[in-house]
């Protein structure tokens, strides 16, 4: 079983709408928590990073950590049709060391 | 922006050729990462380097793979010989400090094994 697990989907939605997408994980070391979106065919880019439990809010984007559950999520709000991605979560017991990542949700927002 | 840059873009090779992939990291970036994505396994860690010097290779075949660092600004990942199996996307992202170790990603070597 991978360290980190994440629902591969594809999740659908229609624009506007409030997207809530979620890991989970088996490592109580990890403090910190990465979000980040890949589009086709590039590389992997950072949307929101955060350090152990709580809120962080980003424009349209929130990310959530609750360690006590090891369970991450990524709440996205208006959704867009360039939201349309995949993303994916990350995490590492301290800074500097190498990620672990979940395997991605396949994201489509649809006008 | 600042960004890495990855070298091939795409590579299509016969089994048994030798594949070199080359990365620039960013300028500054003094941890230097080497990532393989698959559709079955998702983003698995092949080596890492802090300040040039291997920090973790251990998911990478060693009897096949090789990573180095050169210089500060050229990181190479080799596989020799390569098989089908080889066939992914290889990442290269980079970081330090100064950005909280908030990695940013090369768009990727898309290796093809025939």
């Amino acid at each position: 079983q991978k360290e980190v697990e994440q629902d591969p989907g594809p999740l659908s939605v229609p624009e506007g709408a409030i997207v809530s997408l979620n890991c989970t994980y088996s490592n109580s070391a990890f403090q910190y928590f990465m979000w980040y979106r890949q589009y086709s065919r590039k590389g992997p880019e950072l949307l929101m990073y955060t350090y152990s439990s709580g809120n962080k809010e980003d424009g349209r984007f929130t990310a959530q950590v609750d360690k006590s559950s090891k369970y991450i999520s990524l709440f996205i709000r208006d959704s867009q049709p360039s939201d349309s991605a995949t993303y994916l979560c990350a995490m590492t017991q301290n800074s500097g060391y190498a990620l672990n990542f979940g395997k991605g949700t396949s994201l489509l927002v649809t006008p | 922006d600042a960004r890495v840059t990855q070298t091939p873009r795409d590579k299509v090779t016969e089994m048994g050729q030798e594949v070199t992939m080359r990365c620039q990291p960013i300028l500054g970036h003094n941890t230097v990462f080497w990532y393989r994505q698959t559709m079955m396994q998702g983003l698995e860690l092949l080596a890492y380097f802090r300040n040039r010097a291997p920090l973790d290779d251990s998911g990478m075949p060693k009897d096949r793979f090789s990573a180095e660092m050169p210089d500060a600004t050229l990181a190479t990942l080799k596989i020799q010989p390569s098989e089908p199996r080889d066939s992914a996307v290889y990442f290269c992202a980079s970081g330090s400090a100064r950005t909280n170790y908030g990695y940013t990603f090369g768009s990727g070597t898309r290796l093809t094994v025939v």
